[in-house]
């Protein structure tokens, strides 16, 4: 079984300041871990995702993730927040189905991120 | 290119009642997954369909609720005599179908119904 674990269900920053939302996940194989960001009463925009290959992956509006295996970690992070940046971010986990790709995601239980000015 | 539709955003129902919630997947795709955002929870898997075929529903409760993805038309959640605790947001991804080589691996999501009991 798969689980992902956010470490923080609320993150405040300031403007200009460095973002970090953490993310640890467990799977028994391979993963693909992907974050997915909500604005109020708006569905799911993904964000980045990692599958194979490099391990820092670089996603829309400035912010990146690293995958660390040996730490089961795939932390989001942005070197200068904005307002706009201010939204419920959800990490997860899915894991190949029967050697395709349709594979559910397993989420963690969110970070809401507020940015003062 | 349009992207998932839901529809409707909005539904109140009494309890009892029964809730039909719409999803058109992105064009092109005939994978479908229904997750369900309780307050203050994360998203849940819920059921995982491809045209005319449930291919996971393991998060399914077990009674009233029911899910398909016909050859025509959108995909249906059916929630059966609703009750207070059915009060949620539901969204709908889809991705397109696989192939050799190919990256499906992305789910797109609708911007979901909320659905409330009174």
């Amino acid at each position: 079984a798969q689980s992902v674990t956010q470490l923080g269900s609320h993150v405040s920053v300031s403007e200009g300041a460095l973002v970090l939302l953490r993310c640890n996940y467990s799977s028994s194989v391979p993963p693909y871990l992907f974050w997915y960001v909500q604005y109020p009463n708006q569905g799911l925009q993904l964000l980045l995702k990692y599958t194979t290959g490099a391990t820092l992956v670089k996603g829309i509006n400035g912010f990146e993730a690293e995958f660390k295996k040996s730490e089961t970690s795939f932390h989001l992070t942005k070197p200068s927040a904005h307002m706009s940046d201010a939204a419920e971010y959800f990490c997860a986990v899915r894991t190949n189905a029967g050697g395709t790709s349709y594979g559910k995601l397993t989420f963690g239980q969110g970070t809401i991120l507020t940015v003062h000015p | 290119n349009a992207g998932v539709m839901q529809n409707p955003r909005h539904l109140v129902r009494r309890r009892g009642q029964e809730a039909r919630l719409r999803c058109s997947p992105m064009k092109g795709h005939s994978h479908v997954y229904w997750y369900r955002q309780l307050p203050e929870e994360g998203l849940k898997f819920m059921v995982y369909l491809q045209k005319e075929n449930i291919i996971d529903e393991s998060g399914m409760p077990k009674e009233r609720f029911s899910a398909e993805f016909p050859k025509e038309g959108p995909s249906i959640l059916r929630i059966q005599q609703v009750v207070r605790g059915d009060s949620a947001a539901y969204f709908c991804a889809s991705s397109p179908p696989g192939l050799a080589g190919a990256r499906t691996d992305t789910q797109y999501f609708g911007p979901g119904t909320r659905l409330t009991v009174l």
